[in-house]
């Protein structure tokens, strides 16, 4: 049971355009919502995160948008860079990310072109 | 701080030998996680430890997986015996008491022919 649906697989969007990663979840105990970044030949890192006591969260050019009636939440990156090509997942978890494991989307690869 | 150290980067070896993967946290991190990432099932968590004890080690696929935490600074997973559908990128991660954030290490290239 896949329990973090993540969409799309892929994305292609030209350099400064606002590619969108939109996940849903199932399990209504998470309470902790990630987003990683990884590159290739190295492990993910953290990229921002919420919990579901507030709808967005903004950390530089990248905003969650997160909707706890829907189950769902997303990533906007705004003004993309060629940098930012890379594999972006979306995780859950109950406890919190330093005391429970990360559920992980699927992962969308991601393509800023110049 | 080095990060999350992990060894070997690369392993070849034939089905049916004994695998072990070795990784050291950051220092300081009291909780340890141990994730595996292949093209077709994404990234999964096979188990995870707090304080060096273990906790949820319900996503390990098999009796042929076994993890150990002896001490704070070390963890081992190991896969005895190997078979090919065991070939995929095994990752630590390191999280510090109290914090949400997961710090993963560069991972292990796992090939099993």
């Amino acid at each position: 049971q896949q329990q973090v649906k993540q969409s799309p697989q892929s994305l292609i969007v030209q350099k400064g355009g606002i590619p969108i990663i939109n996940c849903a979840y199932e399990n209504t105990a998470f309470d902790y919502f990630p987003w990683y970044q990884q590159f290739p030949g190295k492990g993910p890192a953290l990229l921002i995160a919420i919990r579901p006591d507030v709808s967005e969260k903004k950390e530089g050019r990248f905003t969650i948008s997160f909707n706890k009636s829907a189950k769902q939440f997303s990533l906007h990156i705004m003004d993309s860079q060629p940098g930012d090509s890379a594999t972006y997942f979306c995780a859950a978890s109950i406890a919190g990310g330093g005391a429970d494991g990360l559920t992980f989307g699927k992962g969308t690869h991601l393509i800023i072109q110049p | 701080d080095a990060g999350v150290i992990q060894s070997p980067r690369h392993e070849v070896t034939e089905m049916g030998q004994e695998v072990t993967l070795r990784c050291k946290p950051i220092s300081g991190h009291n909780s340890l996680f141990w994730y595996r990432q292949t093209m077709m099932r994404g990234l999964e968590l096979l188990i995870y430890f707090n304080n060096n004890v273990p906790i949820d080690d319900s996503g390990m696929p098999e009796d042929r997986f076994s993890a150990k935490m002896p001490n704070a600074s070390f963890s081992t997973l190991k896969i005895q015996p190997s078979e090919p559908r065991d070939s995929a990128v095994y990752f630590c991660a390191s999280s510090p008491f109290g914090t949400d954030t997961q710090y993963f290490g560069p991972g292990t290239r796992l090939t099993v022919l």
